[in-house]
This record gives C-alpha cells, structure tokens and sequence, in this order.
C-alpha cells in the first residue's frame, strides 16, 4: 500500500525558509506520477502549491512562484518543498500528494503537518 | 489565479440528495475533462471520490457522482448517510499548467 509521509520543522520564524520532506512508501517513483504539495491554511481551503514530474519538469502556483521550489530524489524515495521569506499567511498545514499523470486524480495524501510561522 | 466557486455550505437530510457545484472559466472547468473532488475529514487526508470529470475510484460508493456543463462542475451525492458530513473540494486542470481548487463547501448530514 502507497504510503506519503511529511518531515519538517513545525515552527519557522518570519522570513526563513521552509524545508520539508515527503517520504514515500510502497510504491516506486517511476514514470506515470506527479508528486506535489498543498497546503491548508487554518480555517480556509486547500491550495495547490505545485508539483513535480518524474521527467523533472515543474508547475507552481503564480502566486508562489518566486518563492517555492520542488525537488525529487527517487533514489531515497522522497521528495521536498522549499518555500522561502516565510511569513504568518504562510502559516498551514501542509500535504503532500500523488497524481495520476494525464488524470485529475490525486490517488495519495500524506496526513499533513501543521507549519507554523512564529516570531 | 483564483479559487473555483463553490457554495460556503448545503445541506440534506439522511437518505436526501444534494449537488455541490464548482464554477470556473473557460480557461480551467470550461475547457478540461480534469476535474476532481475530494472529500475532507479536518485532521485527516483528503479522499479522492471523483476524477476526470464523472470516475469514480475503486472503492468509492456509486452513490457519488459527477457532472459538468460549460463552466460549471457538479457533485451529486444521493442517499445521504451520517458519514458524508464533511468538506469538500473540486480541483481543475487550467490553461497556464496548473491546478486550483475550489474554495470547499462544508456539508451538513441533517
């Protein structure tokens, strides 16, 4: 069974960088997958951060573009947001997820961890 | 790029039918057969019961179904149960490579 699990700081102060790492179990990160982020902020909606194809190429949401960043590393089965100049509407919790490439299928979730921003 | 629009609440009774419709532009729900729905228990992950438009998952009740005219997506859950009280989201494919969800609408099991 395909397991995503998030690792990262749980508090981050105004203006440093978010890293945080998705472990992925149970499945390979071959070919026919999209691996990406979303987050939650509290009492608000999710929104799409961005995501990943195993052929490297990337897509973000405009109006985080400039600050975020996503990497894979199939070799250790994780992959990991950066999300810079943190400040406290950046404050949410965090998911990562699968996709089905060619569908609008997010098949996989991580359970999500709270970041907060916090001086 | 903004949020779809869905309705902030609806509500039905037990063994009821409700519709949650998302409305997008002709640049996202208009123009793709990639729109999903999730259905969100706060403090757990997001569940995948509708894809591509009108599929459901394995394992997904057939009480769940979707639809789309034009702009607009649709979320029809029939026979209303306890369990269905909960958030949800629609999510599309746009023009510009991305994806945006839908602002959620919270159900309410009456």
């Amino acid at each position: 069974q395909v397991q995503l699990q998030e690792s990262g700081p749980g508090l981050v102060k105004p203006s440093e960088t978010l890293s945080l790492t998705c472990g992925v179990s149970g499945a390979s990160m071959s070919s026919g997958y999209c691996w990406g982020w979303i987050r939650q902020p509290p009492g608000k909606g999710l929104e799409w951060i961005g995501s990943m194809y195993y052929s490297g190429k990337s897509f973000y949401n405009p109006s985080l573009k400039s600050r975020v960043s996503i990497s894979l590393d199939t070799s250790r089965s994780q992959f990991s947001l950066i999300l810079n100049s943190m400040t406290a509407a950046d404050t949410a919790v965090y998911f990562c997820a699968r996709r089905v490439e060619g569908s609008s299928n997010i098949d996989y979730w991580g359970q999500g961890t709270l970041v907060t921003v916090f001086s | 790029q903004s949020a779809l629009t869905q309705p902030a609440s609806v509500s039905g009774s037990l063994g009821q039918s409700i519709t949650i419709s998302c409305t997008g532009t002709s640049s996202d729900v208009g123009k793709y057969k990639y729109v999903s729905w999730y259905q969100h228990h706060p403090g757990k992950a997001p569940k995948v019961i509708i894809y591509d438009v009108n599929n459901r998952p394995s394992g997904i009740s057939n009480r769940f179904s979707g639809s789309k005219s034009g702009n607009t997506a649709s979320l029809t859950i029939s026979g209303l149960q306890a369990e269905d009280e909960a958030d949800y989201y629609c999510l599309s494919y746009t023009t510009i490579n991305t994806w945006v969800f839908g602002g959620g609408t919270k159900l309410a099991v009456l």
